[in-house]
């Protein structure tokens, strides 16, 4: 089956730029999906298909997707960007990364 | 605008048989891809299983012919039957609409489901 790798945590200082990672075996050749989950919340799509954002989500959250890793980045960190992040992938089934805490 | 209600979580003894509902507004659960998603606490997200508009289903294969999707067009409501509830089926389970590349964009609030004596 198909298997997605996460970092377990990522820090960055308000302001700055985080980028968290997405491995998987030739990740490029598929779509990758985003969640953000604060907690007790479910989670929440902010990036589809490589690098669309859907509506309401800010400009401040990209993604790319090449070869063996796919990455989410955002831009201008604020507190409340402080959460969980998961990659996602149609595979036969729905797939997602193990998750990163995303700490600001 | 698109809500999903999730419903019929609780607690549960081992072996024992529960149906989560998922009450949808504002989408037409027989015309869109509708999928469970659980998270046992502490853990992250996991796909269970799907229903597409044609009425095929797949499952995660940990579920091993013990869950069954279904849907209720005229209540416009999806369900997920869960049969022989292990202690490791214990989990928040969301509903979410699925789109055609594989993507959850429109999730429920969650229905707790613990497995325990």
């Amino acid at each position: 089956s198909y298997v997605l790798t996460q970092p377990p945590s990522v820090s960055v200082a308000p302001g700055q730029t985080a980028t968290i990672t997405c491995g998987g075996n030739n990740i490029g050749s598929k779509s990758v999906h985003w969640y953000q989950q604060k907690p007790g919340q479910a989670p929440v799509l902010v990036v589809y298909d490589d690098s669309d954002r859907p509506s309401g989500i800010p400009e401040r959250f990209s993604g790319s997707n090449s070869g063996n890793t796919a990455t989410l980045t955002i831009s201008r960190v604020e507190a409340g960007d402080e959460a969980d992040y998961y990659c996602q992938v149609w595979d036969a089934r729905g797939v997602f990364g193990g998750g990163t805490k995303l700490t600001v | 605008e698109v809500q999903l209600v999730e419903s019929g979580g609780g607690l549960i003894q081992p072996g024992g048989s529960l149906r989560l509902s998922c009450a949808a507004s504002g989408l037409i659960v027989s015309s869109d891809y509708m999928s469970w998603v659980r998270q046992a606490p502490g853990k992250g997200l996991e796909w269970v299983s799907i229903i597409y508009s044609g009425g095929t289903t797949y499952y995660a294969d940990f579920v091993k012919g013990r869950f069954t999707i279904s849907r209720d067009n005229s209540k416009n409501t999806l369900y997920l039957q869960i049969n022989s509830l292990r202690a490791e089926d214990t989990a928040v389970y969301y509903c979410a609409r699925t789109g055609d590349r594989g993507y959850f964009d429109y999730w429920g609030q969650g229905t707790l489901v613990t497995v325990s004596s």
